[in-house]
């Protein structure tokens, strides 16, 4: 079936460690992003993709890295740096062009332990 | 700057009432889109709906409805005759269209919960 795999479901992580969230996608889209969302924030754009070996920062980008080697793939990692990363992580994808729909996963929850 | 409010947070209804969920947009773009979309417990984002700033009419989908006024920047969302499964985180969103990309901005959600 098409559609966009995250992994892990849940992860916890230690303090002061680094982590990487999965997202795959086999829906031939060009364009992939990650949000983070938070109770009663709504989602919040960190990184997007429009092309492969090319992202850009969204809106709360410190403390976070990607890279964008495949098409169909766009890992996530979560840094030592990003202050307070415990949170609901959502890859999504679509077409790229102005105004497509997104499309999401089915997310990742991190907690900081 | 995009902004997207969802002023209600939590709506509580009785299985089958009908219930409106009210969305304000403010752009300065001309071209956008308005997206609907579904959060059930599982987590996982469902599109429900996207329309495009030209087209005004109103949209009918078996017991969902949209109310798109580009007057009053709303693009209010109606559930008619209620159901348990209906349940879930609701958000609207407004997609920037600047540039070559389609990013989101979002709303911060309603929480709806049916009741039997």
């Amino acid at each position: 079936d098409g559609g966009i795999t995250q992994s892990p479901k849940y992860l916890f992580r230690k303090e002061g460690q680094n982590v990487t969230l999965s997202c795959e996608q086999n829906l031939n889209h060009d364009a992939m992003y990650w949000y983070r969302q938070d109770p009663g924030q709504g989602l919040r754009l960190i990184y997007y993709s429009q092309i492969v070996n090319d992202f850009q920062k969204g809106d709360i980008a410190e403390g976070y890295s990607v890279s964008r080697e495949k098409k169909e793939s766009f890992p996530l990692t979560v840094t030592s740096a990003q202050k307070n990363p415990t949170a609901f992580y959502l890859c999504a994808s679509s077409l790229g062009d102005s105004g497509n729909t997104i499309y999401f996963g089915e997310g990742s929850w991190l907690t900081v332990v | 700057a995009q902004k997207v409010t969802q002023a209600q947070t939590e709506i509580s209804v009785v299985e089958k009432e009908d219930v409106t969920l009210d969305c304000v947009y403010e752009t300065r773009d001309t071209t956008y889109y308005l997206f609907w979309y579904k959060q059930p417990p599982s987590g996982e984002l469902v599109f429900l709906i996207r329309r495009n700033s030209f087209d005004e009419q109103n949209e009918i989908s078996g017991r969902y409805s949209w109310n798109f006024q580009k007057s009053t920047s709303s693009f209010n969302f109606t559930i008619t005759a209620s159901q348990v499964v209906d349940s879930a985180v609701y958000f609207c969103a407004l997609s920037d269209t600047t540039g070559a990309n389609s990013k989101l901005t979002f709303g911060k959600g309603i929480t709806l919960s049916v009741r039997p």
